[in-house]
């Protein structure tokens, strides 16, 4: 597609449910990055895929968190039980090669996680 | 570990110049920056690879040191569309290379 799309775009979830926020990034791009952002703040790096690959999950909070990237293009990140800590925006950005430089990010436009 | 952007909130009259800063501990390969405006995706402005030169992008220019793992954005004359919040996004120089950390933001509002 031409940019980053994510859906939902907002999610409200019962504390305790599992979510499922999926990102499409841009047709040929390599590398799939997942980031948080909590109000005023800069995106919180949870974790990245080149191709299918995942390269680096060191920033998932805990293991109630997964992603997925089984054939290299739509990627899922999975919440499971949630807490009410785990309520931010959700943001995906993708990049033509396989790593951030020299092109940048183009991220999403989020999914903004409400847990009540 | 997260690069320090200072200053945290800058606020201009039209046409005023401003220098946005950001400072990392560890080794880079490169320095982005992005802006972001309420409510939207952060857009990404330039990037500053490691042996780089000062680029340029209209009235928003940035350097970056090596040598003291700093980078600066420079606004000039500023228009009321620079408003929002400004990152610096730095990419390790070593095997943790291939993502972006993100720095707090400094936030921008240009005034008429």
């Amino acid at each position: 597609g031409a940019g980053v799309s994510q859906s939902p775009r907002y999610k409200v979830t019962k504390r305790g449910q599992d979510v499922a926020l999926r990102c499409d990034p841009i047709s040929g791009h390599v590398s799939l990055y997942w980031y948080r952002q909590a109000l005023g703040q800069g995106p919180e790096f949870l974790t990245y895929f080149n191709y299918e690959a995942q390269q680096d999950k060191s920033g998932l909070p805990n293991d109630r968190f997964s992603a997925e990237r089984p054939e290299g293009s739509i990627s899922t990140l999975t919440i499971q039980r949630t807490e009410q800590r785990d309520s931010a925006m959700y943001r995906c950005a993708s990049s033509y090669l396989d790593r951030a430089s020299p092109y940048g990010y183009t991220f999403g436009s989020g999914t903004r996680l409400t847990v009540v | 570990q997260q690069p320090v952007q200072s200053p945290q909130a800058v606020i201009l009259r039209e046409g005023e110049d401003a220098v946005i800063n950001c400072s990392s501990s560890k080794a880079l390969y490169s320095v982005h920056w992005y802006r972001q405006k309420h409510g939207e995706a952060p857009v990404f402005l330039m990037i500053l690879l490691k042996g780089g030169e000062q680029k340029g992008h209209e009235k928003i220019s940035a350097s970056f040191n090596e040598k003291k793992q700093q980078s600066s954005l420079y606004l000039t004359a500023s228009q009321l569309s620079y408003s929002g919040t400004y990152f610096c996004g730095t990419e390790n120089g070593n095997n943790q290379g291939g993502k972006l950390i993100f720095g707090q933001g400094t936030e921008l509002s240009v005034k008429p």
